[in-house]
């Protein structure tokens, strides 16, 4: 079973802090790399993928690839109460094209 | 508003009961999905449609019956569900099967009694 982990938090932030969520997968041949934030009551909503070892930036969000480690990253620049919410990191399985998810970590930003 | 709408929002049911879930894109997309989501649990993938056609049946139990009738158009029929199956049931839609970007409905909290 291929599997994706994450640490569930609370990961709690001052406002303008940066903000790292990790997520660690275990299927080595996986490509695709995708983080999905989710508000309470609400549904996932795509905010960055990325395919390439190294960074991707994206105005304050960088994520952040290492596939020697099988490790993807999501750092969250000058963190705003409104970043608060359920990230969620997802991996395309190698032979399957369909991404598996993690359980998500919840970010709390307070002021 | 994601381009993907999905009906009802909530649904409380016995577990003899018969109902079902829509989901409706409207972003010419050709691939759609249904995902499980329990507390503290990852998404779970149930059902893959493409082009009308179901490529993905993930072991899920037969009380459980997926239909597409098209392109833009995903139910979920239940019945004789068990109160372990009560979840948010989340519709997901792609541009194509090969696409990996999904854009979710608000999805269906269900409660089974």
């Amino acid at each position: 079973q291929k599997e994706v982990e994450q640490n569930s938090g609370p990961l709690s932030v001052p406002e303008g802090a940066i903000a790292s969520l990790n997520c660690t997968y275990s299927d080595r041949v996986s490509q695709s790399f995708f983080w999905y934030r989710q508000y309470s009551g609400k549904s996932p909503e795509l905010i960055m993928s990325i395919y390439s070892n190294g960074d991707k930036e994206d105005g304050r969000f960088t994520a952040q690839l290492n596939k020697a480690s099988q490790y993807v990253s999501l750092l969250i620049r000058d963190s705003q109460p409104s970043d608060s919410a359920t990230y969620l990191c997802a991996v395309v399985s190698g032979g399957y094209n369909k991404l598996i998810f993690g359980a998500g970590t919840r970010l709390a930003v307070h002021p | 508003e994601t381009g993907v709408t999905q009906t009802p929002r909530h649904l409380v049911m016995g577990m003899t009961n018969k109902k079902s879930l829509k989901c409706e894109q409207h972003l010419g997309h050709n691939a759609m999905y249904w995902y499980k989501q329990s507390a503290k649990k990852p998404l779970e993938l149930m059902f893959v449609y493409s082009l009308e056609e179901r490529v993905e049946n993930n072991s899920v139990p037969s009380r459980f019956s997926p239909e597409c009738p098209n392109s833009s158009h995903l139910f979920l029929h239940l019945h004789t569900l068990q109160p372990e199956d009560s979840a948010l049931y989340l519709c997901a839609s792609s541009q194509g099967i090969e696409n990996e970007k999904l854009f979710f409905g608000s999805g269906t909290q269900l409660s089974v009694l």
